[in-house]
């Protein structure tokens, strides 16, 4: 069974410029969880998306979005980078279900971005 | 709101037994989980605790939950130098779906 695969794995950009990431779940999996790592914040969670609909947000500023597609992968958008926008950034996949099964992750392994 | 701390860093000799702590605020957490990240990886979950329980074992992990403390710790029995990695607790409570994630233990194994 595949993993999460997040791509790209590295990316430099400038201020100002926008980003788009993207992850391909597990099959099988509907839920779709982004977050940013920082050595200074930890893990914050950005949204997730469950059959192509938010359904939960972080407190992140609107430049941050995402979307899903109908065979679950999704992407998240950064626009107009900021220097502390540099992260690794996150994406893990779940079944999607309540109970325990809510909080079984399946991350991937990221994708960093440089923002210079 | 939800908080949870952990200590930055651990050492430890290889063979001993590692207790990695964490404490949370939120006394409605459902579950709690443990995940492992090793350096350019992601995490990957290790075990997790409903909050019912006062301990979980599996294999050489063992959990342990203070509910009235508000505590948890993953005790890492025999310690090998690949269990080298950060560990970060996480809380998931009954109102929301999303983990809240400690600041992560950096555990350093020494031969």
């Amino acid at each position: 069974k595949a993993g999460v695969t997040q791509t790209p794995r590295y990316l430099i950009k400038t201020r100002g410029q926008q980003v788009t990431l993207s992850c391909s779940p597990i099959s099988g999996h509907r839920s779709v969880s982004w977050y940013q790592q920082t050595p200074g914040q930890g893990l914050q969670f950005l949204f997730e998306y469950f059959s192509e609909t938010q359904r939960n947000k972080g407190n992140f500023p609107g430049r941050f979005s995402g979307r899903q597609f109908s065979n679950s992968r999704s992407e998240m958008n950064v626009s107009t980078l900021e220097l502390g926008d540099s992260a690794l950034y996150l994406c893990a996949s779940s079944s999607g279900l309540a109970g325990v099964a809510a909080g079984e992750l399946f991350f991937g392994e990221g994708s960093r971005l440089t923002v210079l | 709101g939800e908080d949870v701390e952990q200590s930055l860093f651990l050492s430890v000799r290889e063979g001993d037994s590692s207790v990695i702590n964490c404490t949370y605020t939120d006394s409605s957490s459902t579950y709690l989980y443990w995940y492992k990240q090793e350096p350019g990886a992601g995490l990957q979950l290790l075990t997790y605790i409903f909050s019912n329980m006062d301990m979980k074992q599996d294999q050489r992990l063992t959990v342990l939950l203070n509910k009235k403390d508000k505590h948890l710790s993953l005790r890492i029995a025999d310690t090998q130098t690949g269990d080298s990695a950060i560990y970060f607790c996480a809380e998931r409570t009954g109102s929301a779906r999303q983990l809240t994630f400690g600041s992560g233990t950096q555990l350093t194994v020494l031969p």
